[in-house]
């Protein structure tokens, strides 16, 4: 069975720019949440896709949007990096929405300069 | 005003020592759950608690959730080098499917 992977595992981009990052889902798990985690803090809950279609979204702008494919990976797309969008971003999946366990990726992190 | 408060939020320990580790809000919650995150890597979903006053155990771990269901600890017996990490707690928030995670307690156990 393989595990939640990310790529790239590091990042380093300018502010102003665009940046996906990929998360490739736990074998048979078909729901995707996104998070972001800034230095010193827990995770911030982004948005959640559930067979392809957006299923919850956190208090994030409209910048920070996403995709989750027929295979269910998924594409985190952050548009006009702010400074402030500096973090590790975490994807996590799962067999199902609310409550199901969630498996976590060892994450992307962004540097925006 | 973070829904879910932990303290410490930083503890250094010899190895050989007890910890206990709090997750404190306002608010009500169906369930809880606790990860550890070590470095380098997303957190790892230890335990749920879903009933008021329910104590579960982890080889040297206890979970506890308060009977109010508002608030929970871990209590590490003889922590070792390797219980090192990020203990976090976390709830499901509303129907949106948010996950709202504590800041966090790290936790650094010396040999």
């Amino acid at each position: 069975e393989t595990g939640v992977t990310q790529s790239p595992t590091h990042l380093i981009k300018t502010r102003g720019q665009q940046v996906t990052l990929r998360c490739s889902s736990q074998s048979g798990h078909n729901t995707v949440s996104w998070y972001q985690q800034a230095l010193g803090q827990g995770p911030q809950f982004i948005f959640q896709y559930y067979r392809e279609e957006e299923n919850g979204r956190g208090n994030f702008p409209p910048r920070f949007s996403g995709l989750q494919f027929p295979n269910y990976s998924s594409e985190l797309n952050v548009n006009a990096l702010e400074l402030d969008d500096s973090a590790l971003y975490l994807c996590a999946s799962s067999s199902g929405t609310g409550g199901y366990e969630q498996y976590f990726g060892p994450g992307t992190r962004l540097t925006v300069t | 005003t973070q829904l879910l408060e932990q303290s410490p939020q930083f503890l250094s320990i010899q190895e050989g020592e007890n910890l206990t580790v709090y997750c404190n809000s306002s608010s009500v919650f169906s369930s809880l759950q606790w990860y550890r995150q070590e470095p380098g890597e997303g957190p790892v979903l230890l335990v749920t608690v879903v009933t008021g006053g329910e104590v579960k155990k982890l080889k040297r771990l206890t979970f506890q959730f308060g009977d109010a269901r508002k608030d929970s600890s871990l209590h590490i017996t003889a922590a070792q080098p390797g219980d090192t990490g990020l203990y976090l707690c976390a709830v499901l928030k509303g129907r949106n499917n948010d996950m709202r995670f504590g800041a966090g307690t790290r936790l650094t156990v010396k040999p």
